[in-house]
């Protein structure tokens, strides 16, 4: 069976400071993965996804994300943190022949002036 | 402008007075699905839609119906609910089944209390 731990619920820095959500999957095929973000109040928005073309996928405002697949990681990193960042962000896993996609627990970052 | 709309936003209820949440897609999309999102838990799929008529149990459809007459509204109905259907409610939709796997469309979100 496949799974997705997300390592912090809470993450806190300070504006224009790096960002790291991570994130560990476990999966029996090789997965797909992705990062969705939901800002207050709102739906969820992907903002990216790695289907196995190259292990640094880039994605939307800037964030990007790394599969290792020695370290079962895919975490999530922004070089300078907004504080249009602030919201809660989900990891994502999808296994060959399983219906659904499998989401983590979620992160919730804040972002201080 | 393309869309997943979710109708009421917020509801208060009571056990055991049937409601329905309302979902519709303008994209002409052939998957559509319903999560709820519990703290700490993320989001778990109630159930998934792949094209009109065809549905099937996600991973905690207990105590959920769900219809799909048309292709664009697929709305989700709590015959009895019980407060441990307290929640936040998504419905997503995606191109096709397949898309589905890799990118969905999600609506604006439903909040409900069951007292």
């Amino acid at each position: 069976a496949q799974s997705v731990t997300q390592l912090d619920s809470h993450v806190s820095v300070s504006e224009g400071t790096p960002v790291l959500l991570r994130c560990n999957y476990s999966s029996s095929y090789s997965p797909s993965l992705f990062w969705y973000v939901q800002h207050p109040n709102k739906g969820l928005q992907l903002l990216l996804k790695y289907t196995s073309a190259a292990t640094l996928v880039k994605g939307i405002n800037g964030f990007e994300a790394e599969f290792k697949k020695s370290e079962t990681s895919f975490h999530l990193t922004k070089p300078s943190a907004h504080m249009s960042d602030a919201a809660e962000y989900f990891c994502v896993v999808s296994v060959p022949g399983r219906r659904a996609l499998t989401f983590g627990s979620g992160t919730r970052l804040q972002v201080q002036p | 402008e393309a869309q997943v709309t979710q109708n009421p936003r917020y509801l208060i209820t009571v056990t055991g007075k049937k409601l329905t949440v309302t979902c519709s897609q303008n994209m002409n999309h052939e998957y559509m699905s319903w999560y709820r999102q519990d703290p700490g838990l993320g989001l778990r799929q109630i159930y998934y839609s792949m094209n009109v008529e065809v549905t099937d149990k996600g991973d905690v459809p207990e105590g959920y119906k769900v219809s799909r007459k048309e292709k664009r509204n697929f709305p989700l109905i709590l015959e009895s609910p019980s407060p441990n259907q307290t929640s936040l409610y998504f419905c997503a939709s995606s191109p096709t089944p397949r898309s589905a796997k890799e990118t969905q469309y999600f609506g604006p979100g439903t909040r409900l209390l069951v007292l």
